[in-house]
């Protein structure tokens, strides 16, 4: 079974420019979160869906950056306009209710550089 | 405050060392609780979930603390192969899991 998928995998832009970052999840899993790790802040949760809904994005860090989902297997993380601020790995990760320890699936990452 | 606390280290131990790691989180209604590990440059993987009771997997050992709000994880003999950052995670009332900074573990020849 083929895990997450993301990409890209790496992408460097210049400010100002719009970024998007794509996300497969594991078939048949419900659940897809979108997370940003820096050295200074560690893993951060953006928003996660339920079902391709989103059910917080209390985590998105303004309105630069938006997500969506329109089907059990496609979501994208988009910003616009991007800011060197955003420099960071940017994760999709998914699980299922129905897994026995809950456990979530991280997809290998998309390393972005804003010039 | 962050819902999750860790130590970021660095440890570094040598090879054969037992290391033990130690993590705090705010909220007394979180539900599950787990040890990632993330090696350099790659996605965190689940290593083990942490059971009321204390549960062990090989050299590892992870134990919780409900009253103290305080989550361990003990490797014994330690290997090289242990090198690693190991997060904390918490998971909420909701579906969302809180992760720590990471620890930082190198085992040395």
């Amino acid at each position: 079974d083929a895990g997450v998928i993301q990409s890209p995998r790496h992408e460097v832009t210049e400010m100002g420019q719009e970024v998007t970052l794509r996300c497969k999840p594991i078939s048949g899993h419900d659940y897809l979160f979108w997370y940003r790790q820096t050295m200074m802040r560690g893993l951060e949760l953006l928003i996660y869906f339920n079902n391709n809904v989103p059910i917080d994005d209390s985590g998105m860090p303004e309105d630069r950056f938006s997500a969506k989902m329109p089907n059990a297997s496609f979501s994208t993380l988009k910003i616009q306009p991007s800011e060197p601020r955003d420099s960071a790995v940017y994760f999709c990760a998914s699980s299922s209710i129905r897994g026995l320890r809950n456990e979530q699936f991280f997809g290998p990452g998309t390393r972005l550089t804003v010039l | 405050r962050k819902e999750v606390e860790q130590d970021p280290g660095p440890f570094n131990v040598p090879e054969g060392a037992t290391v033990a790691f130690n993590c705090t989180y705010s909220n007394s209604a979180s539900q599950s609780f787990f040890w990632y590990r993330q090696d350099c440059r790659k996605e965190p993987k689940l290593l083990m979930s942490v059971y009321s009771s204390g549960n062990e997997d090989g050299r590892f050992t992870a134990q919780l603390n409900r009253a103290s709000q305080y989550i361990s994880l003990l490797i014994r003999d330690s290997k090289l192969s242990d090198s690693a950052t190991y997060l904390c995670v918490v998971k909420g009332a909701g579906n969302q899991f809180y992760f720590g900074t990471g620890t930082s573990l190198t085992v040395i020849p």
